[in-house]
């Protein structure tokens, strides 16, 4: 069975920096792209980064440039995300998700399947 | 970036109805986009990717068109375990944005 687990999530004082992993089962995980997306409480979702099979190439949404790093570890079947100077707007849900693709004349497509249970991060002092 | 932009954000339908979400893209995007469902306290739900591809084991009831700017998702004959929230999502370059949702609720 393909499984994503997130860990890492609490509660953190504004400033302050936590570690997010992802622990993914049931799939050769260096043959894919991996990415994380946030939600906030009642709101939508939101696509945080995304990370290259080899970890070669990374994508970031503008609000997290330059605060939050994503990684991945091959040999251990994990994503990271590194989250530094976090402020109340980074509350939410993390979800961890495996970019399935598809390649046909010259294009790939995406999409996030499947996805983590989540793990909540709450920035408050 | 591409914004992209779901209509109505939220309905109220009976079982057994057809049910349509519409979904806007700022700039043309061929076929990539994708449709998911997400419950409360769940995480998302793949249903449909690159437009028109039924995710497997996602029932028959749920089909998606378009090209370009302009998608629609639909489901034939809702059922009780479709009231959910409905995103779409283009995968045409990053940020990979995501539509603000369509909540579909109980009449």
């Amino acid at each position: 069975e393909v499984q994503l687990v997130e860990s890492g999530g609490g509660l953190v004082q504004p400033g302050g920096s936590l570690r997010l992993s992802c622990a993914a089962s049931g799939f050769t995980f260096s043959n894919n792209w991996m990415t994380w997306v946030r939600q906030a409480p009642g709101r939508g979702l939101e696509w945080v980064a995304n990370i290259k099979q080899d970890g070669s190439e990374k994508n970031y949404v503008d609000s997290v440039k330059g605060r939050f790093t994503i990684s991945r570890d091959n040999a251990k079947n994990s994503l990271y995300l590194q989250m530094n100077s976090l402020g109340a707007e980074d509350t939410a849900v993390y979800f961890c998700a495996r970019e399935e693709q598809y390649y046909e004349s010259g294009n790939y497509w995406f999409w996030f399947d499947p996805w983590g249970q989540g793990t909540l991060v709450t920035v408050s002092s | 970036d591409i914004q992209m932009t779901q209509s109505p954000s939220s309905l109220v339908a009976s079982v057994g109805d057809r049910v349509t979400i519409a979904c806007r893209a700022s700039q043309s995007i061929g076929t990539f986009l994708n449709w998911y469902q997400q419950k409360p306290r769940e995480a998302p739900k793949l249903l449909i990717y690159a437009a028109s591809s039924l995710q497997s084991g996602v029932p028959s009831r749920f089909s998606g068109s378009g090209s370009g700017t302009d998608f629609t998702l639909t489901i034939s004959s809702l059922q009780p375990e479709d009231f959910a929230t409905y995103y779409c999502q283009q995968s045409y370059n990053t940020p990979r944005t995501f539509g603000q949702g369509t909540k579909v609720e109980i009449k």
